[in-house]
């Protein structure tokens, strides 16, 4: 693919429910972040992943948020027991290795009721 | 605490005007780099600054890295409706892991 893709666009959900949220990094890309974009904030690191290296989790803000990463590409965070304040644009992005040249899909945007 | 302090938040101006946008630390950086994002896409790379005292330009944007890699400015001259978005700044800390800060982002808008 042309770029770094992420699925689904919108995502609405009821407090308490899971989910699940997708990316696909550009072919190649060893190294892939996940990132939650809160309305008026920055970027807030979430995981990264590269290679086969154990991930660094340290972004996560709780237990229930996970993610993996399979075959060395596509990567699904995971979300569990959906809170209102977990609404949020989650955006994923891959590099070649080095976190200086990211680039990043469209975005996840999470809306928990 | 935001690592990356961002200013200003909110910048409208008319077209053909300059402004300058700055990111601010206490901290050494390594890199820095300097992001836009529009609206329901993901932010797109404009410039990685490297060293100390480095000046970059991408046409009308000139890009500095301040002297002691603690700071950043991105500066627009004559601006066009097609500059308004979202400039992200972003940095790789000094001696730090492969993972980058983000400051909290400038949101300009040019109007015609």
């Amino acid at each position: 693919g042309a770029g770094v893709s992420q699925s689904p666009s919108n995502k609405v959900t009821e407090k308490g429910k899971d989910v699940e949220l997708r990316c696909d990094p550009i072919s190649g890309h060893t190294a892939l972040y996940w990132y939650r974009q809160s309305l008026g904030q920055g970027l807030e690191f979430l995981i990264y992943f590269q290679g086969n290296s154990a991930p660094d989790k340290s972004g996560l803000p709780s237990d229930r948020f996970s993610a993996e990463r399979t075959g060395g590409s596509v990567s699904t965070l995971t979300i569990q027991r959906t809170q209102q304040e977990d609404s949020a644009v989650y955006l994923c992005a891959s590099s070649l290795g080095s976190a200086r040249e990211q680039f990043f899909g469209p975005g996840t945007r999470l809306t928990v009721l | 605490t935001q690592l990356l302090e961002q200013s200003p938040q909110f910048l409208s101006i008319q077209e053909g005007e300059n402004l300058t946008v700055y990111c601010n630390s206490s901290s050494v950086f390594s890199s820095l780099q300097w992001y836009r994002q529009e609206p329901g896409e993901g932010p797109v790379l404009l410039v990685t600054v490297v060293t100390g005292g480095e000046v970059k330009k991408l046409k009308r944007l000139t890009f500095q890295f301040g002297d002691a890699r603690k700071d950043s400015s991105l500066h627009i001259t004559a601006a066009q409706p097609g500059d308004t978005g979202l400039y992200l700044c972003a940095g790789e800390l000094e001696g730090g892991s492969e993972k980058l800060v983000f400051g909290k982002g400038t949101k300009l808008t040019v109007n015609p």
